[in-house]
């Protein structure tokens, strides 16, 4: 059965510097999607950034990066130059290629930027 | 604007009362979902719909009946709610539930929902 997992319940981070989080995933399908997805206190998941398996290099959206290590089964999301409007609940989630091709989610992260 | 409207944005209700979610959207995807966000727990999946057809229950109570009129609205039913029936629920939608695991969901803002 597929499995994300998010270790992190919560991070801090300095304003303008670069954040990890963590996400590891498990799963038997060869065909499958990783997406991160961003949740501010208004509720709406904002799509970040999306990764296929096979795909050869690392995702990039703006100041968003994964870092997509395939053999660990890890998606981690690399945010560069953290905003103050950053701050949010961040989930990693993924879906099979195979029939029932549904989108799970981690246990999300909570990330706050200092200024 | 996200594509996908949820109403109403909030909504108190009484154990006995009966009320309805409402999801619309005009994306042109013929997949909809139901998810629960409830405090410290990740999202769950709840309903799954398909070209109008229920594909998936996630072992759902009966309190919850999902309606899915046709492609674009999705309604959820609420009737006889527990106290832990309160949480955020979020519709979601995408261009196929099966098949191409590249097509993301696109989510509504979300109904909080408190059962009193």
């Amino acid at each position: 059965a597929q499995k994300i997992t998010q270790t992190q319940p919560g991070m801090f981070v300095q304003e303008k510097e670069a954040v990890t989080l963590d996400c590891t995933y498990d799963t038997s399908d060869p065909s499958y999607g990783l997406f991160w997805y961003k949740q501010p206190s208004s509720g709406e998941m904002i799509f970040l950034i999306y990764q296929g398996s096979y795909d050869q290099q690392n995702a990039t959206e703006g100041r968003y990066s994964l870092n997509f290590q395939k053999a660990r089964k890890s998606a981690n999301l690399v945010i560069s130059a953290s905003q103050l409007g950053d701050s949010a609940m961040y989930f990693c989630a993924m879906r099979e290629g195979g029939n029932t091709g549904k989108l799970i989610f981690g246990q999300g992260t909570t990330l706050q930027v200092k200024p | 604007e996200t594509g996908v409207t949820q109403t109403p944005r909030h909504l108190v209700m009484g154990m006995t009362n009966k009320k309805s979610l409402k999801c619309e959207q005009h994306l042109g995807h013929n997949a909809m979902y139901w998810y629960k966000q409830s405090a410290k727990k990740p999202l769950e999946l709840m309903f799954v719909y398909n070209f109008k057809e229920q594909t998936e229950n996630n072992s759902v109570p009966s309190r919850f009946s999902p309606e899915c009129p046709n492609s674009s609205h999705l309604f959820l039913h609420l009737h006889t709610l527990q106290p832990e029936d309160s949480a955020l629920y979020l519709c979601a939608s995408s261009q196929g539930s099966e098949g191409r695991a590249n097509y993301g969901y696109t989510f509504g803002s979300g109904t909080r929902l408190t059962v009193v």
